[in-house]
């Protein structure tokens, strides 16, 4: 059973509007979350995190909310720019908890394309 | 420039045959991954290691051996066990688990 939900594989913006990626999990022990960016044929690159006890947090174009109520976490990019295209991988970790419920679980991904 | 180095970036595998992908990290990290990402799906955890001469079964650790006698070192052998071994094969590691992981660049494994 899928405990890191990325529902959208896809997703097509126009460059300079906003980016809007969504994930939602179902463990309720996730404490911790990260975004990372990958293009074809790389590893992910690690974009930005958040602490449960936070529900923003921004690092430049990048934001991401977290809504704990809902177990949903959302990735912000604006504004959008074409090499902002790749799959964004969402992440999450019971990181309290440590050993191997420390690990990272990763959703499916989704792959964005921003057009010029 | 610290970072991860995976080797080689394709490998082919004959059936039947072991194969051993190798894993460097320069960044100091004490733990480290192996992970599996298939066309359309999300990245499957191996096995990981938080500590040198320790390690630990992942989600699919079936078909698949590791190593850890070194910190900076990696190994992960693709087993004949392994019946459906054609994907990427991504390294990363961390200071401890839970924390931001950083990634190699990837292997990519093909039977012949």
């Amino acid at each position: 059973d899928q405990q890191v939900k990325q529902n959208s594989p896809s997703l097509s913006v126009q460059e300079g509007r906003i980016s809007i990626l969504n994930c939602d999990y179902t463990n309720s022990m996730f404490d911790y979350f990260l975004w990372y960016k990958k293009y074809p044929a790389e590893g992910p690159t690690f974009l930005i995190s958040i602490s449960s006890i936070k529900d923003k947090n921004e690092d430049g174009r990048f934001t991401v909310f977290l809504n704990k109520s809902a177990k949903h976490l959302s990735l912000h990019i604006v504004p959008s720019q074409p090499g902002d295209s790749a799959v964004y991988f969402c992440a999450a970790s019971a990181k309290n908890y440590g050993g191997s419920q420390g690990n990272l679980i990763f959703g499916k991904g989704t792959k964005l394309s921003v057009k010029p | 420039d610290g970072g991860i180095t995976q080797s080689p970036k394709y490998l082919f595998r004959k059936e039947g045959q072991n194969v051993t992908l190798s894993c460097e990290q320069n960044l100091n990290h004490d733990a480290m991954y192996w992970y599996r990402q298939d066309p359309g799906q999300g990245l499957r955890l191996i096995y990981y290691s938080q500590i040198v001469n320790d390690f630990q079964k992942g989600d699919i650790a079936e078909g698949y051996s590791v190593s850890r006698e070194k910190k900076e070192s990696f190994p992960l052998t693709v087993t004949s066990a392994q019946k459906n071994p054609t994907a990427f094969y991504l390294c990363a590691s961390s200071y401890l688990t839970g924390q931001p992981q950083h990634f190699g660049d990837g292997t990519r494994l093909s039977i012949l």
